[in-house]
């Protein structure tokens, strides 16, 4: 079935760095675009970056662009977030998501994980 | 960037009534050349992750119960639960996809 599932959160002091990864299953993972979208504790949610089904085009949300980076191996059906100088608002759960269009840009999500935690406290 | 502006931000219904939720964003969100609103409604109960209800501000994603509809154009958009079930609690977000990505505040929606 189609499925996502995300790996890599935990507790890292400020300052710290982690890498997120979300393994897909279940579709041609290498068609569509993905996101990711994190849930500070008790809080709304917040899209954070957006890559395309190629790699070519990378977006992200003002309150991450220069410290974290999206990509993705599509031998693998894997996408990655790789963030850096993390700060204590960056405390969430993080969620990857694929895009509901097989097509360039950004659209509705279709497919969600469960999510990986990520503490940034010291 | 565009801002996605939702109300209320709560909502007591009673079992069998109607829910309304609100979603205005900052600029329109329809685009001209195939008159879609990039516009999509979430479902997220405590624990889980989102789930997608309705795209293109209307459409019913598969396997969402009838009772959920969305409606709007332009700017200002609804979601509407018609008979409200004990298992629609949750909190409700809308999201625009016609410029990157924003979420509405979200409206947590309660039984009375």
């Amino acid at each position: 079935q189609v499925q996502l599932v995300e790996s890599g959160g935990g507790v890292v002091q400020p300052g710290g760095s982690l890498r997120l990864s979300c393994a897909a299953s279940g579709f041609t993972f290498r068609s569509y675009g993905f996101h990711w979208v994190r849930q500070a504790p008790g809080k709304g949610l917040e899209w954070v970056a957006f890559i395309q089904s190629d790699g070519s085009n990378k977006y992200y949300a003002d309150s991450v662009k220069g410290r974290f980076t999206i990509s993705r191996d599509n031998s693998k059906n894997t996408l990655y977030l790789q963030m850096n100088s993390l700060r204590a608002e960056d405390t969430a759960v993080y969620y990857c998501a694929k895009n509901g269009v097989p097509a360039a840009g950004t659209y509705y999500m279709d497919v969600w994980g469960k999510g990986t935690t990520v503490t940034v406290s010291s | 960037d565009i801002v996605m502006t939702q109300s209320p931000d709560s909502l007591a219904v009673s079992l069998g009534e109607r829910a309304t939720i609100n979603c205005k964003s900052s600029q329109s969100v329809l685009y001209s050349s195939n008159s879609k609103n990039y516009l999509a409604w979430y479902q997220q109960k405590p624990g889980q992750p989102p789930k997608l209800l309705i795209y293109w501000a209307s459409t019913r994603e598969s396997g969402v119960p009838d009772r959920f509809s969305g409606s709007g154009s332009g700017t200002d958009f609804t979601l509407t639960i018609s008979s409200l079930q004990a298992e629609d609690v949750a909190v409700y977000y809308c999201q625009q996809y016609y410029s990157t990505v924003t979420f509405g505040q979200g409206t947590k929606l309660e039984i009375k």
